[in-house]
């Protein structure tokens, strides 16, 4: 079943703005990930937060997450037109070594 | 540095045709291995994960099989594809922790027609 939804579906933006996604999940986490995916093109790992953090940076990266809220976001500040792509958010359920579920994406498109 | 290799790129075979995927990593050892598959526009449904050579746990009833006959070595295959079987079929491993950090492979675009 769908664990993490991404929203928007679709975000177009202009260089140099700030982009933000966002997820929601329905149950208890370890960890929630985001990567990312370029049209036709495997996925790269962009950040992992757990459970217990509130919010990480990686470059021009941020990714927070509300445990009691059950969703996440990812900011990518000063976008560039490279940043075009699709976003994921992946969740593993809590307690288990369950499967890491994927959401549909939120696709990304920076105007240069 | 690590590296995964996944051939063909693009695939396209009839239905009834029996498949072959395969996928390989470098620079690594022991590492955990997957299978995905994305259907267009959507997201990614895992179909096999391997922790050892020939540890291999499905997740999805489907016409797919699995095999790690070597240690860094994940094959996808299929005795007769079916049309919903085409999709974009992505390799990947992990190191350590399953399900944590996954690199994956540029993908094989499977047409079944």
């Amino acid at each position: 079943s769908q664990q993490g939804e991404e929203d928007p579906q679709a975000l177009s933006i202009q260089e140099g703005e700030n982009a933000t996604m966002n997820c929601s999940y329905k149950t208890s986490i370890n960890n929630l990930q985001w990567y990312r995916q370029n049209s036709g093109r495997g996925l790269v790992h962009l950040i992992l937060i757990r459970s217990n953090e509130r919010e990480k940076h990686s470059g021009r990266l941020r990714v927070t997450l509300d445990t009691s809220k059950k969703s996440s976001s990812l900011l990518i500040t000063a976008s560039r037109a490279a940043d075009t792509a699709s976003y994921f958010c992946a969740t593993v359920r809590g307690g288990s070594q369950g499967n890491l579920i994927f959401g549909k994406g939120t696709k990304l498109s920076v105007k240069p | 540095s690590q590296t995964i290799h996944q051939w063909p790129a693009t695939l396209v075979q009839p239905v009834g045709s029996p498949l072959s995927l395969e996928c390989t990593v470098e620079g690594t050892s022991n590492p955990n291995l997957y299978w995905y598959r994305q259907a267009a526009g959507r997201g990614l449904q895992l179909l096999f994960y391997s922790v050892g050579i020939g540890q291999i746990s499905s997740e999805v009833p489907q016409n797919l099989s699995a095999s790690r006959p070597q240690d860094r070595q994940f094959i996808l295959s299929s005795k007769k594809l079916l049309l919903s079987d085409s999709g974009f079929y992505l390799c990947a491993w992990s190191q350590g922790v399953l399900n944590e950090k996954l690199f994956f492979g540029s993908g094989t675009q499977l047409s079944v027609l």
